[in-house]
């Protein structure tokens, strides 16, 4: 079956600009999951989606970053005035009992 | 604070060998341990997880060790094989609830020479 998909795969903007990342997860997942993955580093956890509701956001850097998922399955990521430390892997994985299994992740560079 | 440590950062292993790679955390609220893998250009993959119930967990070549009262469990990789050469994160999670964000160790990329 499908896996998670993610897209655009790469991402290139100028500093300032806004973007808009998306999530496609496994149909029936209910958990959906953003990691951010910076070059020589783990994904680390930016926000947690239980259904439509963001049941955790405490891991988003600050107000620029911001997701939603307004049918319980796509999620768009949102970072707003990008800056050049944003430029990262942004993954997101999908949950039905546990087990996250992860997109290939979108490729941002903000120069 | 890094709340899970990974080492080596970098290994380098003969085709047939063993591969070992090491993790210590610090939250002893964390009751989920996985390990994933990941090729270059891809998202990472559940290689294996385990429970602090057990001390040990084997999955074909692959084999997870965990010492609760050290706060450490380690990934054993038996006869490496070139294809196996990929990084490799280890991760922890509280269960309770249904929120399983995942803390990652900064990962270990593994070479295995033909």
């Amino acid at each position: 079956g499908a896996g998670v998909s993610q897209t655009p795969s790469n991402k290139v903007t100028e500093k300032g600009k806004y973007v808009e990342l998306r999530c496609d997860p496994i149909s029936g997942h209910t958990a959906l999951y953003w990691y951010r993955q910076s070059l020589g580093q783990g994904p680390e956890f930016l926000i947690y989606f239980q259904g439509t509701g963001a049941a955790d956001d405490s891991g988003l850097p600050n107000d620029r970053f911001f997701a939603v998922r307004p049918e319980g399955s796509v999620s768009t990521l949102k970072i707003q005035r990008t800056e050049r430390g944003d430029s990262a892997v942004y993954l997101c994985a999908s949950s039905l009992m546990g087990e996250q299994f992860f997109g290939p992740g979108t490729r941002l560079t903000v120069l | 604070q890094q709340q899970v440590k990974q080492s080596p950062q970098s290994l380098i292993v003969q085709k047939g060998g063993i591969s070992i790679i090491n993790c210590a955390y610090e939250n002893t609220a964390f009751d989920y341990f996985p390990w994933y893998q990941q090729f270059p250009g891809k998202g990472p993959a559940l290689l294996i997880a385990i429970r602090p119930d057990v001390s040990e967990k084997k999955e074909g070549r692959f084999t997870i060790s965990f010492n609760k009262s050290a706060k450490q469990f380690s990934l054993h990789i038996m006869d490496s094989q070139p294809g196996d050469s990929a990084t490799y994160f280890c991760a922890a999670s509280r269960s309770g609830g249904s929120n399983y964000k995942l803390t990652f160790g900064k990962g270990t990329l593994l070479t295995v020479n033909p």
